[in-house]
């Protein structure tokens, strides 16, 4: 397990359609992040997990959008009903948290490119 | 006023000058911040990451932190052409949960 893995890498669907992501996170990691970046912004946290629960959700988030991470492991994101603003790069982190530590540098996965036409 | 804020740029300096990038930051009780670099269609990659004042080096990286100022930069010295990036100023905060980004500055290095 060399870093964070997402699927797919690339996603073209037609508005109005559900799409589903996932990501995989380094192993021994048990916090998990979802970030959208639109072009020339920084990414803009969307949710993160630790473990299997979810700890906060982003107030942009619309009721269209739900990340799952059933085990503790992997998460999935899914946008229900696509618009053409949903169109970004959606991005997955994970770091760890160590007893009496700060030290929580996040790790990015490639990312999944969502294009709505 | 933005959480986290960077000029965008562009800078342009040119080969094996000293880059010099900024961040300012709203949430005092911040703790850990961090500096990630990102070309074009790729990802963020972590390249640096600071905890207390002062300074801290990493081959031709310097990352600077003024908590009392809410500031944090990072130096590159001997820049090279592939060191042209959007660099990311980020910070984690609420108790340590979320890290909020900056929009990024564009760096040029001419060769």
């Amino acid at each position: 397990d060399t870093g964070v893995s997402q699927d797919p890498r690339h996603k073209i669907t037609k508005r109005g359609q559900n799409v589903t992501f996932r990501c995989d996170p380094i192993s021994e990691h048990n916090r998990l992040y979802w970030y959208r970046q639109t072009l020339g912004q920084g990414p803009e946290f969307l949710t993160y997990f630790q473990n299997e629960a979810q700890l906060e959700k982003s107030r942009l988030l619309s009721d269209r959008f739900s990340a799952e991470r059933p085990k503790g492991s992997f998460s999935t994101l899914e946008i229900q009903r696509t618009e053409q603003g949903d169109s970004a790069m959606y991005l997955c982190a994970s770091s760890s948290t160590r007893t009496g530590s700060l030290n929580t540098e996040a790790f990015f996965g490639q990312g999944t490119r969502l294009t709505v036409v | 006023q933005k959480e986290v804020e960077q000029n965008s740029g562009p800078l342009s300096v040119p080969e094996g000058a000293i880059a010099s990038l900024n961040c300012t930051y709203s949430d005092r009780v911040s703790q850990s911040f961090f500096w990630y670099r990102q070309y074009s269609g790729k990802s963020p990659e972590l390249i640096m990451s600071i905890y207390s004042n002062g300074d801290k080096e990493d081959g031709r990286f310097t990352a600077q932190l003024n908590k009392a100022s809410q500031y944090v930069s990072l130096l590159i010295r001997d820049s090279q052409p592939s060191d042209s990036a959007t660099y990311l100023c980020a910070v984690l905060r609420d108790g340590g949960f979320k890290t909020i980004f900056g929009a990024g500055t564009r760096l040029f290095v001419k060769a």
